[in-house]
C-alpha cells in the first residue's frame, strides 16, 4: 500500500522562527519518489523539491531543507528564519508502483502553515 | 498562455445534472492526472493516465469517469453529481514517474 501521512495540519509561528514539516510514506517499493509542492493562499500548486529513494543526501535550498531518512520513512521539511510570505499550504507526495501498473502519485492532506507577522 | 488549462474554473450545478471538466496541456507530457482537493484531506487521485490508451484508477474513482480524447486532453465527468463532489479539482501533468507535477489552476465545483 502506498501511504502518505502529514500529522501537523496547521502550525503557526512568528516571523523568524524555524518550522520544520513532518512527512511520513509508506511504499513496498525500493524505487520511489518524494516531492513537497507549496500551494499558497491564491490556490496554485508549486513544486519545490524532489528526492529519490535512493538518494539520501540532505538539500538545502536558501532558507528551504530537506532531511530524507529511510529508516524511519521520513522526508522532513525545514524553513530557517519563516517570513509571512511562507503562509501556504505544504503537501508531501509520493510516487511509487501499486501492485499493479505503472507509477502513481499520492499526496498527504497537508500542513497549513501560517508565519505572524 | 498556461501549460496545463482547465476548464471551467468554477461551476456550480445541481444534484443528478452530468457535467465535465476539461484539462489540455502543452507540456508534451504522456501522464495526466486528476486530483480532487477537500479541506483536511489534501489532494485524492481519482484517475490518471499514462497515454491515450493507458487509464487507470485511482484512490477514490466511484462516481467519476475520464476520457483521453488525445495526449494534450484529459478530461473528468461525473454522470450524476452529488453533493459531496463539492470539492476543488486538479489537473496535473507529469514527464515521468520522478519529475514533478505541472498543475493546472484548478476548478472549483460546487454541487447543490
Amino acid at each position: 500500500a502506498q501511504k502518505v501521512t502529514q500529522a501537523q495540519t496547521e502550525i503557526s509561528v512568528v516571523e523568524k522562527e524555524d518550522v520544520t514539516l513532518d512527512c511520513v510514506y509508506e511504499t513496498r517499493d525500493t524505487t520511489y519518489y518524494l516531492f513537497w509542492y507549496k500551494q499558497p493562499p491564491s490556490g496554485e500548486l508549486v513544486f519545490l523539491i524532489r528526492r529519490n529513494s535512493f538518494d539520501e543526501q540532505n538539500e538545502i535550498s536558501g532558507r528551504y531543507s530537506w532531511n530524507f531518512q529511510k529508516s524511519t520513512s521520513s522526508f522532513n521539511f525545514t524553513i530557517t528564519a519563516s517570513q509571512v510570505v511562507d503562509s501556504a499550504v505544504y503537501f508531501c507526495a509520493l510516487s511509487a508502483r501499486p501492485y499493479t501498473g505503472g507509477f502513481k502519485t499520492i499526496f498527504g492532506a497537508g500542513t497549513r502553515l501560517f508565519v505572524k507577522a | 498562455d498556461a501549460d496545463v488549462t482547465q476548464t471551467p474554473r468554477n461551476r456550480i450545478t445541481k444534484t443528478g445534472k452530468r457535467i465535465m471538466l476539461e484539462c489540455s496541456q502543452t507540456k508534451g507530457h504522456d501522464r495526466m492526472y486528476w486530483y480532487r482537493q477537500d479541506p483536511g484531506l489534501g489532494l485524492r487521485l481519482i484517475y490518471y493516465s499514462f497515454d491515450v490508451k493507458d487509464i487507470n484508477k485511482g484512490e477514490i474513482s466511484d462516481g467519476y469517469s475520464v476520457s483521453r480524447q488525445a495526449q494534450a486532453k484529459f478530461s473528468l465527468s461525473l454522470e450524476s453529481a452529488i453533493p459531496n463532489q463539492t470539492a476543488l479539482y486538479f489537473c496535473a501533468t507529469s514527464d515521468y514517474e520522478n519529475t514533478e507535477a505541472f498543475f493546472g489552476q484548478g476548478t472549483r465545483l460546487t454541487v447543490v
